[in-house]
């Protein structure tokens, strides 16, 4: 079974600092799928940012850039400028397909963002 | 458009229960998930369906876990005999397309809560 691991279980930032969450995972698998999501207080779980694993460019997205190192098997998510409504859970997710319509679909335990005025 | 919706949004059961939850993905979403979320936990994926179909599932933490998904939309996930370990935010979301890479829109979540 794939692992993802969120190391920080907190982390606080002031307002429009720079601040980077990380990731680590296990496959021995070379074709995967990688996402960040957020989840803000009492609020839907939306879509941060997303990255084949084939393509080695980083995604951006705005404020949010992920820092994929595939050796290393790191997918760490940098939020700059950060802003009050990013206070909120962030989840890394690892997608593999295993084959006959079969995937793993594997979650981080989560690291819950605070940005203080 | 309308998002992904959930029903009940709370549901509270005694032990050895049976409960449904309820999910109405976007209307042309294709893929519907179902997560469990508990405290201080990541989330659990527990089943997907492309269509009506459920090619895996593995992912169901036991065999009173079922789930259903009809006319490519609607979805039930169905715990016979609750336990208090089932107590968890249960999380439905749909993609326009298959697994992989396709955005997943999250519904709201039911909380359950086995006393």
């Amino acid at each position: 079974a794939q692992t993802v691991t969120q190391s920080q279980p907190e982390m606080s930032v002031q307002e429009a600092e720079t601040v980077t969450l990380s990731c680590t995972y296990d496959t021995s698998e070379s074709n995967y799928y990688l996402f960040w999501y957020k989840q803000p207080p009492s609020r839907q779980m939306i879509l941060v940012i997303r990255q084949e694993a084939y393509k080695q460019q980083n995604a951006t997205e705005n404020r949010f850039s992920v820092n994929f190192q595939k050796a290393a098997k790191s997918f760490s998510l940098k939020i700059s400028d950060s802003q009050l409504g990013d206070t909120a859970m962030y989840f890394c997710a690892f997608i593999l397909s295993s084959g006959a319509g079969s995937y793993q679909l594997t979650f981080g335990k989560g690291t819950k963002l605070s940005v203080i005025p | 458009g309308a998002g992904v919706s959930q029903s009940p949004s709370n549901k509270v059961t005694e032990k050895g229960k049976d409960v449904e939850l309820r999910c109405d993905p976007i209307s042309g979403h294709t893929a519907l998930y179902w997560y469990r979320q508990s405290l201080g936990q990541g989330l659990e994926f527990l089943i997907y369906f492309q269509g009506n179909s459920a090619p895996d599932k593995s992912g169901l933490p036991s065999d009173r876990f079922s789930a259903e998904r009809t006319g490519g939309s609607v979805s039930t996930l169905t715990i016979q005999r609750t336990q208090q370990e089932d107590s968890a935010v249960y999380l439905c979301a749909s993609s326009l397309g298959g697994i992989s890479y396709n955005e997943q829109f999250f519904g709201p979540g039911t909380r359950l809560t086995v006393l």
